[in-house]
């Protein structure tokens, strides 16, 4: 079966520059989410998606923004890198049915290192 | 979301059962109990999920206390490739596009 799609899976940039990490949901999931998990933490949520508009923020950097396009992929933009942003960021898709049927499906992650 | 309570670590031999225990006594009516765990280097994996009644799948089974003050997840024989993190999440049924709020966890360590 088709599953969640990230890339790149490695990424290694300099402080002050920008990233750009894309997500590719499992076909006809309509849902994304952004989770950001540091080193030997739990994921945190940083935003999700619902039908191309925003449906909850948790702890994203006011210099990350998201966004979902027409053909669902979402892309995080990550801009004036810090050390501390170095950490791995997990997209999930889901059908966003809500309730019984809103299993989150995660993809395998990018490392992003900043030095 | 309520919050909810495992033991930081566990240990199981190979091959051997393992009940991961999960203590949620602030949960909701509409609240359902999710495992997802979490292979080293790896993305969280759905495990199981349920509201009142006992739920079992090809990965565990979902055993749920009658008061939904506690459940426990049962992985019917370990094997090594079970070594993982395993959270233990309530999510509310109060719509879709919900985040997943990630605890502590429980690490598992299967000795072979």
């Amino acid at each position: 079966a088709a599953g969640v799609i990230q890339s790149p899976r490695h990424l290694i940039k300099e402080k002050r520059e920008t990233a750009t990490l894309k997500c590719y949901p499992i076909p006809r999931h309509d849902t994304v989410y952004w989770y950001q998990q540091g080193p030997g933490q739990d994921p945190q949520f940083l935003i999700s998606f619902y039908e191309k508009m925003q449906s909850d923020k948790g702890s994203i950097p006011d210099r990350f923004s998201a966004q979902q396009f027409s053909d669902y992929h979402s892309e995080l933009n990550m801009s004036s890198l810090e050390l501390g942003d170095s950490a791995l960021y997990f997209c999930a898709s889901s059908l966003g049915l809500g309730g019984d049927t809103d299993t989150q499906y995660f993809g395998p992650g990018t490392r992003l290192t900043v030095l | 979301d309520a919050k909810t309570t495992q033991p930081n670590s566990m240990e199981s031999n190979e091959e051997e059962p393992v009940h991961l225990p999960c203590n949620h006594s602030t949960i909701s009516g509409t609240d359902y109990i999710h495992w997802y765990r979490q292979l080293p280097s790896q993305g969280p994996e759905y495990v199981i999920h349920g509201l009142t009644s006992n739920v079992n799948n090809r990965m565990a089974s979902l055993a749920i206390a009658e008061d939904r003050k506690s459940s426990t997840l049962i992985l019917h024989r370990a094997t090594l490739r079970d070594a993982a993190v395993y959270y233990c999440i309530l999510r509310r049924n109060s719509g879709g596009y919900q985040k997943v709020t990630f605890g502590t966890g429980t690490k598992l360590q299967v000795i072979p």
